[in-house]
């Protein structure tokens, strides 16, 4: 079945700090790529997607390219604050006829992610 | 208000003891979705419903049930909770631009 695997977390990190974090995945064909933020005490957040190889998404500084050679689509910002500190989750979904499917996903582990003044 | 209200925020319960946690939405989405996060396990899908007649289980739908009782309403029921369900649990909803989350409910069976 199709599955997701981020990085281990938690990251810590100063502020102006360059992010990385790492998801890949698994599935057939040819799925739908997310990042999605959790802020403390809130439900999630779509951050960006991606629905075909090669797509970059991006937003609010962060972005993620989907590769498929290398089945990864991994989050980057160039210069955190600590407003950016929650909880991320790379999901996947599979795209159905018409168009992507955005609610039945399936997710990563969520990677925290904590930014220090 | 929020796009998507979930009631309670917070609840505990006994084991064996039957609860409903409840989902409604302003959005006008059709499709809603029962989710539960575990610490290390991230979101994993309980049932989906893509409209007022169609219900689906999800990955994990064991000792679980739910009811769609309006395009807005989707209702989550655990018929005899046990200790391993609790978790923070999270309805969505979603059309074919995005996915919006509710704030979710945190449940703890004691």
């Amino acid at each position: 079945g199709d599955s997701v695997t981020q990085m281990e977390g938690p990251v810590t990190l100063s502020e102006e700090a360059f992010l990385t974090i790492n998801c890949t995945y698994t599935a057939t064909g040819y799925p739908s790529l997310f990042w999605y933020v959790q802020y403390p005490g809130e439900g999630l957040q779509l951050l960006l997607k991606a629905t075909k190889a090669d797509d970059k998404g991006s937003n609010k500084g962060f972005e993620a390219t989907y590769r498929k050679e290398t089945t990864s689509f991994h989050l980057e910002k160039g210069s955190v604050q600590v407003s950016d500190s929650a909880v991320y989750f790379c999901a996947l979904s599979r795209n159905q006829a018409g168009g992507t499917s955005y609610g039945k996903l399936t997710f990563g582990q969520g990677t925290i992610l904590t930014v220090h003044p | 208000d929020a796009d998507v209200t979930q009631t309670p925020r917070n609840r505990i319960t006994k084991t064996g003891k039957r609860i409903m946690l409840e989902c409604s939405q302003t959005k006008g989405h059709d499709r809603m979705y029962w989710y539960r996060q575990d610490p290390g396990l991230g979101l994993r899908l309980i049932y989906y419903s893509f409209d007022v007649k169609d219900i689906n289980k999800g990955e994990i739908s064991d000792g679980y049930s739910v009811s769609r009782q309006a395009q807005a309403k989707f209702s989550l029921s655990l018929e005899s909770a046990i200790p391993n369900q609790t978790a923070l649990y999270f309805c969505a909803t979603s059309d074919s631009r995005t996915s919006t989350f509710g704030s979710g409910t945190r449940l703890t069976v004691v």
